[in-house]
This record gives structure tokens, C-alpha cells and sequence, in this order.
């Protein structure tokens, strides 16, 4: 199975600031590498596929980046509805596994 | 505007069989792979069982290998999960989710609200 480690597992940050997560996977899986984010109480919503395409109505301050085994999603000036957790996930092999997640919080 | 709505979730006592279903709309679900995906209250995601357009091609995490059956009707609009010799460890808020195929693998596209499933005695 491909390990995923997310860093960090939260951070705080203000509306404005830049912010970047990274995910590193167990072996190189190309660009097989996806982005979601998660609110409070709301399912998943799909950001980035295959490592920098973003999704359609997904704001363009989002951008991910990578490939291999070293990928980074970057968020280029946060907003209040951007707080929320964030997982990557890989569509390389079976099991299709998530990181475990990073909280953006409210500084 | 797709929707995906999950039904069936339940508590159920350990060992015990759930079904959920996942009623899709506004998409031809013959045209989407269909997924599971689970989530444990406040913690993170796990991808449970896959099925390709035609149900030809199913995959199942090692965790419910042998014990979850997923399968489709294109017909109905329906995706479903057949649970069983359940256990705790099941329990969780079970996402229907429509992939999105492309060059580099699928990506989980569309999500419904979900279906909580607990395995409690």
C-alpha cells in the first residue's frame, strides 16, 4: 500500500496569508495525486486532480503542485471560507488512500 | 446539477448486514465509475470499494474484502453497498461518490451528504 503523510496536521494562519500543505507519498506515483477540502459537517469537495489541475468553480487562488512522491497544495491568500481541513489522496493503486488531513485554522 | 443521496444507514448490532443505497441524478450514471468512501466522526478519510461503468471491474479495501459487496443498476440510477459480519470498526458516515476518470487516475468528483452507520450492540 502507498503511505501518505501530511504536513503539517494544523496550522493557524489570517485571512491574506499564503499558506502551503504538503503531501509526501511511500513511493513515486507520478501525478496521481488529488486535492479536497472538507468543512464542518459538509462532505468532501475536490480541488486539484492529477497534482496541479483545478477543478472547475474552484477559485484560482488554489494551485497544487508536484510530482513523484513530494506534492504541495498552495492556497495564495486565504479567505474565511477557506478554513476548513484538507486531505490529498492518491488514484495511483489500490487502496486509493487520503492523508490525514490538515486543519487550517483562524489565527 | 448532480446529486448523489445515500439511504440505509442504521444502527445495527454487531455481525448484523446493512444495505445502503446511493440514488444518483443529473448525470448518466452509466457514464461515471462509483465509489465508496468512509469517514469516522472528526477523523479522516477512507476509501472503501470502487466499481467501474458496467460493474466489470469492483475493488474493495482490505478491510471489507469478503464481507461488503458493492454493485450498480444503471437502469435504477442506483449504486449500492451490501454490508456485512459487521463491526465496530465500521461504524461511520458512509459517502456515496461519482469519479472523475482522466489521464492520471480518477479523482472523487461528486460526493453525496452521507449515510451514518453504526455497529453498536
Amino acid at each position: 500500500d502507498i503511505q501518505m503523510t501530511q504536513s503539517p496536521s494544523s496550522l493557524s494562519a489570517s485571512v491574506g496569508d499564503g499558506v502551503t500543505i504538503t503531501c509526501r507519498t511511500s513511493q513515486s506515483i507520478t501525478k496521481y495525486l488529488n486535492w479536497y477540502q472538507q468543512k464542518p459537517g459538509k462532505a468532501p469537495r475536490l480541488l486539484i486532480y492529477a497534482a496541479s489541475n483545478l477543478e472547475s468553480g474552484v477559485p484560482s487562488r488554489f494551485s497544487g503542485s508536484g510530482s513523484g512522491t513530494d506534492f504541495t497544495l498552495s492556497i495564495s491568500s486565504l479567505q474565511p471560507e477557506d478554513f476548513a481541513t484538507y486531505y490529498c489522496q492518491q488514484s495511483y493503486s489500490n487502496p486509493y488512500n487520503f492523508g490525514q488531513g490538515t486543519k487550517v485554522e483562524i489565527k | 446539477e448532480v446529486q448523489l443521496v445515500e439511504s440505509g444507514g442504521d444502527l445495527v448490532q454487531p455481525g448484523g448486514s446493512l444495505r445502503l443505497s446511493c440514488a444518483a441524478s443529473g448525470f448518466t450514471l452509466s457514464d461515471s465509475a462509483m465509489s465508496w468512501v468512509r469517514q469516522v466522526p472528526g477523523k479522516g478519510l477512507q476509501w472503501v470499494s470502487s466499481i467501474s461503468v458496467y460493474g466489470g471491474r469492483i475493488k474493495y479495501a482490505d478491510s471489507v474484502e469478503g464481507r461488503f459487496t458493492i454493485s450498480r443498476d444503471n437502469s435504477q440510477n442506483t449504486v449500492y453497498l451490501q454490508m456485512t459480519s459487521l463491526r465496530s470498526e465500521d461504524t461511520a458516515l458512509y459517502y456515496c461518490v461519482r469519479e472523475s476518470g482522466g489521464w492520471y487516475g480518477s479523482s472523487f468528483a461528486d460526493w453525496g451528504q452521507g449515510a451514518q452507520v453504526t455497529v453498536s450492540s
